[in-house]
Order: C-alpha cells, then structure tokens, then sequence
C-alpha cells in the first residue's frame, strides 16, 4: 500500500464549476499537509499549507483535513482556465534532522473548460 | 529574484554517460533537495543536504551522487547513465527547521533522457 493515494485523473470540468480534488494516507506520523500545483513544464508551487484538521480557506481555493480518516481535500470554487494544472497534495513527519521530507502524491491532472 | 536556478533544461545522454546537473539558490536556504519526477509516480527524493557539507540519501539514491560545497550550490551527479534514469529531476530549497510554515521552491527543471 502507498503512504499517499492521489486520483491521477486527468479531470476535466466546466468554468465556474466547483473542483474537488483528494488524497488518503496510511502513515499516521504525518503532520503537515501541503497542496502544490504544477503548470506544464514547470516545477511545483506550494497552494496551500495546514498541519491541523479541519478546513483552511485562502481566496477561492479551501484546503480541508481529516485525521481521524487520514483523508485530506482541495476544493477550488469559480474555477477558471488559469487552474488548469496538475495538482500534488504532500505531506510530512519529522525526520532525524528536523525538517520536514515530504511525500507527494502523484498527482490530479485538472482542466477547466472555458 | 532567480529563486532556484536549474541547468540544463533539456539533456538527451547515451547509455553510460556521465553528467552532472547544476542547481544554484539565492535565497541563502540551508535545505536543498533533488527529486525526479516520472509519470504516474509523483516525485521521489534522491538526495537531500541540510547544509554546506552535510548531504543524506532520499528515497531513490542509486546510480547519483552529490556533494555540497557551499550554500547555495547542490549539483546532481549521474556516473553511468541508464535508461531507467530518463526523467524530469526538480531541485528546490527551503530556509528549514522548526518553523511551522516552511515551503519549499522548486526550479523548473532538467527533462532528461538516456537512450
């Protein structure tokens, strides 16, 4: 069984339509739950960061974690073309040096249609 | 603003080359990491440093080796180029430690082929 499980997609919906985009995970040590999206041929950029359960909001995007489930989601609302990206979700426990070694999901390949 | 500054973009090797990729941050961050990125597996760590001199295997260290001489350079060595070493590898950085916010920057990347 992987640490992460991420829907590979590809998702493709309407503009304006409300994304949600998901990952589970096994190892109960992870801590920090991070969401990066990747434009094509370019490197990860970190969305959204919480290391709580519950939800976190900041503008149209709301990232939301549940422990108890080891389930975590992204919601995008009003989504438009410029969202069209692949996204990670990433987590972390601590390591021996103290910082935080992530692991990725594999990724959700998301197209919004105009 | 370089941020994280990857060279080459683009490398075809042939079987047992050898080559090194560069990676440079200007952001004077202490942790530097170098991943690769293959369809349908997201990305897996090879090697990792958390500073000028210390460097640690990540996930998938076989057939690389790194070394890092000062902060803000971390290069990426292949010795004996393989096929299953063909790629998209992504170096990034973060300031680390025990902050409770850290992110990490990625450079946009070296897409590499063996053949």
């Amino acid at each position: 069984q992987k640490e992460v499980e991420q829907d590979p997609g590809p998702l493709s919906v309407p503009e304006g339509a409300i994304v949600s985009l998901n990952c589970t995970y096994s190892n109960s040590a992870f801590q920090y739950f991070m969401w990066y999206r990747q434009y094509s041929r370019k490197g990860p950029e970190l969305l959204m960061y919480t290391y709580s359960s519950g939800n976190k909001e900041d503008g149209r995007f709301t990232a939301q974690v549940d422990k108890s489930s080891k389930y975590i989601s992204l919601f995008i609302r009003d989504s438009q073309p410029s969202d069209s990206a692949t996204y990670l979700c990433a987590m972390s426990a601590r390591s021996n040096f103290g910082n935080e070694k992530l692991t990725f999901g594999t990724g959700t390949r998301l197209t919004i249609i105009p | 603003n370089a941020g994280v500054t990857q060279t080459p973009k683009f490398r075809i090797l042939k079987i047992g080359q050898s080559m090194t990729l560069q990676c440079t941050q200007d952001m004077n961050h202490n942790y530097m990491y170098w991943y690769r990125q293959d369809p349908g597996m997201g990305l897996k760590l090879i090697y990792y440093s958390v500073g000028a001199g210390i460097t640690d295997k990540g996930e998938v260290p076989n057939g690389y080796n790194v070394s890092r001489s000062t902060t803000e350079d971390f290069p990426l060595r292949l010795e004996l180029a393989a096929p299953s070493q063909t790629s998209v590898y992504f170096c990034a950085s973060e300031q680390g430690g025990a902050a409770t916010n850290e992110k990490l920057f990625f450079g946009s990347g070296t897409q590499l082929s063996v053949l």
